[in-house]
C-alpha cells in the first residue's frame, strides 16, 4: 500500500548544485504533479504531467525540469540549485487532473 | 496566478470546542477540496465537494459548497488533540478560466492548535 513515494526526505544542497528529486506511484495514475510548500504559502504548481512523455509547466516552473518516461515515475530536477529553491516539495497523482490528488510525504530541501 | 483568501490564519482552541474556517475567492470553482496536513507529512484529502450547495460530512467534519461557487467551509465538531494540523483548502477552476495548469488553486492553510 505504498502510494506516492518520494525520495530523498531530506536534502542540502550548495548553490549551483544539480539533482533529482525523486517520485515514484503505484497506483497506475495517469496524473501527476510537483508542488512546492513555503512557510506562510499554500502548496505552488511547479510542472505537471498528464500522462507518460507529456509534461508541462505549472505556476512556478522556472529552475525546475521534469521529465515522465513512464507512468509509475515523475522525477523533478533542479539544475543549478538557489537558495530561493530551500522549500518542501510534494509530489502528488490523481486517475486524471479532475480527480482527487494523492500527495507524499514530501522532500525538505535546503540549498545553502 | 488565482489566490483563495483562507481564513482565520490560525485557532487556538480548546478540546471539545468546534472550529469553522472558510475559504473565499474572487474566481468561480467546479470542486473544492480540504486537506489535513500533519508535522512532516503531505496533506491529505478530508473532503471533496463537486456541486454548489453541496454539503458532505466526514465523521465530525462537515464541508459546504457555497452556492455562489467563491466560496467553501469547513467545519470540526467537537474538536479533539489529534485534530491538531493545517487544514488547506484546494479549488480547481472551470477548464477555461485560465492560469495555473490543473486549475488546482491552494489556500494558505489554518493553523489548527487544540489546548487540553
Amino acid at each position: 500500500n505504498a502510494g506516492v513515494t518520494q525520495t530523498p526526505k531530506f536534502q542540502v544542497l550548495k548553490t549551483g548544485q544539480s539533482m533529482t528529486l525523486q517520485c515514484a506511484q503505484d497506483m497506475n495514475h495517469e496524473y501527476m504533479s510537483w508542488y512546492r510548500q513555503d512557510p506562510g504559502m499554500g502548496l505552488r504548481l511547479i510542472h505537471y504531467s498528464v500522462g507518460a512523455g507529456i509534461t508541462d509547466q505549472g505556476e512556478v516552473p522556472n529552475g525546475y525540469n521534469v521529465s515522465r518516461s513512464t507512468t509509475e515515475d515523475f522525477p523533478l530536477r533542479l539544475l543549478s540549485a538557489a537558495p530561493s529553491q530551500t522549500s518542501v516539495y510534494f509530489c502528488a497523482s490523481g486517475q486524471s487532473a479532475k480527480n482527487i490528488q494523492y500527495f507524499g510525504a514530501g522532500t525538505r530541501l535546503s540549498v545553502l | 496566478g488565482q489566490q483563495l483568501n483562507q481564513s482565520p490564519q490560525s485557532m487556538f482552541i480548546q478540546e471539545g470546542e468546534d472550529v469553522s474556517m472558510n475559504c473565499t475567492s474572487s474566481s468561480i470553482f467546479n470542486t473544492w477540496l480540504w486537506y489535513k496536513q500533519e508535522p512532516g507529512e503531505g496533506p491529505v484529502l478530508l473532503i471533496a465537494l463537486y456541486k454548489a450547495g453541496e454539503l458532505t460530512s466526514n465523521g465530525r467534519l462537515t464541508a459546504q459548497f457555497g452556492i455562489t461557487r467563491k466560496d467553501s467551509f469547513l467545519n470540526i465538531s467537537a474538536s479533539i488533540p489529534s485534530d491538531v494540523g493545517i487544514y488547506f483548502c484546494a479549488g480547481r477552476r472551470l477548464p477555461d478560466s485560465g492560469g495555473g495548469a490543473d486549475g488546482l488553486t491552494f489556500g494558505k492553510g489554518t493553523h489548527l492548535i487544540i489546548q487540553p
